[in-house]
């Protein structure tokens, strides 16, 4: 879980601005997965991404935007359009599937944003 | 889709003592049952996990068992000591699929 990093670790926003939340791995995983978790909450799949170029909408994916130019970055843009967005946001990695069914996450430190 | 519940939400037990943590999934393709466990404020961490061709797993204190038939696993931490306190997750996944499907957690407390 080393070698994934998030940044900041605590973000502060104020209503009507979006803030872009930094997720960097190198594990040389191919799979990134972007959660949020509220207090005394389980964790919210936001948006995943199995490949470079390509992603995926989560369970709650709406006010939320992602991309994934590289393979190692994976970072998630919280708009103005996400009407609560105060929350611990996990980044997480995992490799590839292939044949053996195993899908070990990885994850990052967390990043904390609070909405002013 | 695959749903995964989780219980109970809070557990609470004397240091020493035994604890268990029950899940159920839904999708009995699903071959995968990895737990996490998050201390306050940090990350979630695998401590365990499990594949749907054994039934049981153990690592020193903590152990998994899976019931394929009953599509339920449970997660068991013996002779507990006051740093197990801290929230668990348990998760599904089948071979092929792209993302974990996540219980909602339990809070895990042990008293001195």
């Amino acid at each position: 879980d080393g070698g994934i990093t998030q940044s900041p670790k605590y973000l502060f926003r104020k209503e009507g601005q979006n803030v872009t939340l930094s997720c960097e791995q190198n594990l040389n995983h191919d799979a990134m997965y972007w959660y949020r978790q509220d207090p005394g909450q389980g964790l919210r799949l936001i948006y995943y991404s199995q490949i470079v170029n390509d992603f995926q909408k989560g369970d709650i994916a709406e006010g939320y935007s992602v991309s994934r130019e590289k393979k190692e970055s994976f970072p998630l843009t919280v708009t103005s359009a996400q009407k609560n967005p105060t929350a611990f946001y996990l980044c997480a990695s995992s490799s590839d599937l292939g044949t053996s069914g195993h899908n070990e996450q990885f994850f990052g430190p967390g990043t904390r944003l609070t909405v002013l | 889709g695959e749903n995964v519940e989780q219980h109970p939400s809070t557990l609470s037990v004397q240091e020493g003592d035994s604890a268990v943590i029950k899940c159920t999934y839904s999708d009995s393709a699903s071959n995968y049952f990895p737990w996490y466990k998050q201390e306050l404020g940090k990350r979630p961490q695998l401590i365990i996990d499990i594949r749907s061709n054994v039934g049981e797993k153990k690592d020193q204190r903590i152990a998994v068992t899976l019931n394929k038939t009953a599509k339920h696993f449970s997660l068991h931490i013996t002779e507990t000591q006051p740093e197990d306190s801290a929230v668990y997750f348990c998760a599904a996944i089948q071979s092929g699929a792209q993302k974990l499907v996540f219980g909602q957690g339990t809070r895990l407390t042990i008293n001195p």
